[in-house]
């Protein structure tokens, strides 16, 4: 039972565009929100997080909004830049009742800017 | 930023040899570590969480006798794989929790490609 889903494996953007990263999850209790970029032979890099007290969060061209009640986030890059081109990975997290704050990855979007 | 750091990033080894990969925290103390493994075209499956000066707690289905993990200190957390063999070729990944950070955000070592002969 995928709990984070990432339904779209590719998106493909023109540079200076906006590009928007979807993610859904099943679980309820999912209490913080995570959003990691990978590049090929790399360990994920965290970019931005959001609360589920929360419904956006900015930082700099990235700003993630969550719904909760469609369980539905996205992540949105504005602009656009080639070297964004990288694997994204939603995930989310328990961080109370001694979870021990594990993260549940979804399978990730590939994100490819073309210049 | 936070930078953790994993070695080696790759190994080719025979059937039956034990692999022992390193993950440090450079800049933070991190009570807790996770290791993941990485299918191709897959995401990051947890293998295990690892607390500083404690057993390991396996996700369910995962050998704990097969992948030994010990945290002996607040920087440093390790994965031995135990007899490998090359149906345990993954990519291997840690990750350290930075308690100091909103969300307490897990930052990644760059993986260890294993590849069992």
């Amino acid at each position: 039972d995928q709990q984070v889903k990432q339904n779209s494996p590719s998106l493909s953007v023109q540079e200076g565009r906006i590009s928007i990263l979807n993610c859904d999850y099943t679980n309820s209790m999912f209490d913080y929100f995570l959003w990691y970029k990978k590049y090929p032979a790399e360990g994920p890099t965290f970019l931005i997080s959001i609360s589920s007290i929360k419904d956006k969060n900015e930082d700099g061209r990235f700003t993630v909004f969550l719904n909760k009640s469609a369980k539905h986030l996205s992540l949105h890059i504005v602009p656009s830049q080639p070297g964004d081109s990288a694997v994204y990975f939603c995930a989310a997290s328990l961080n109370s009742g001694g979870s021990n704050y594990k993260l549940t990855f979804g399978k990730g979007t590939l994100l490819t800017v073309n210049p | 930023g936070a930078v953790v750091s994993q070695h080696p990033s790759w190994v080719i080894c025979k059937s039956g040899t034990s692999v022992k990969i390193e993950c440090r925290s450079l800049d933070f103390q991190a009570t807790t570590m996770f290791w993941y493994r990485q299918f191709p075209k897959q995401s990051l499956m947890l293998m295990a969480t690892s607390n500083e000066g404690s057993k390991a707690t396996y996700e369910q289905g995962v050998e704990k006798d097969k992948f030994l993990i010990n945290h002996a200190s607040l920087t440093l957390s390790t994965l031995t794989v135990t007899s490998a063999h090359p149906e345990d070729s993954s990519f291997y990944i840690c990750s350290a929790r930075d308690w100091t950070g909103v969300g307490q955000p897990q930052h990644f070592g760059d993986g260890t490609r294993l590849s069992i002969l």
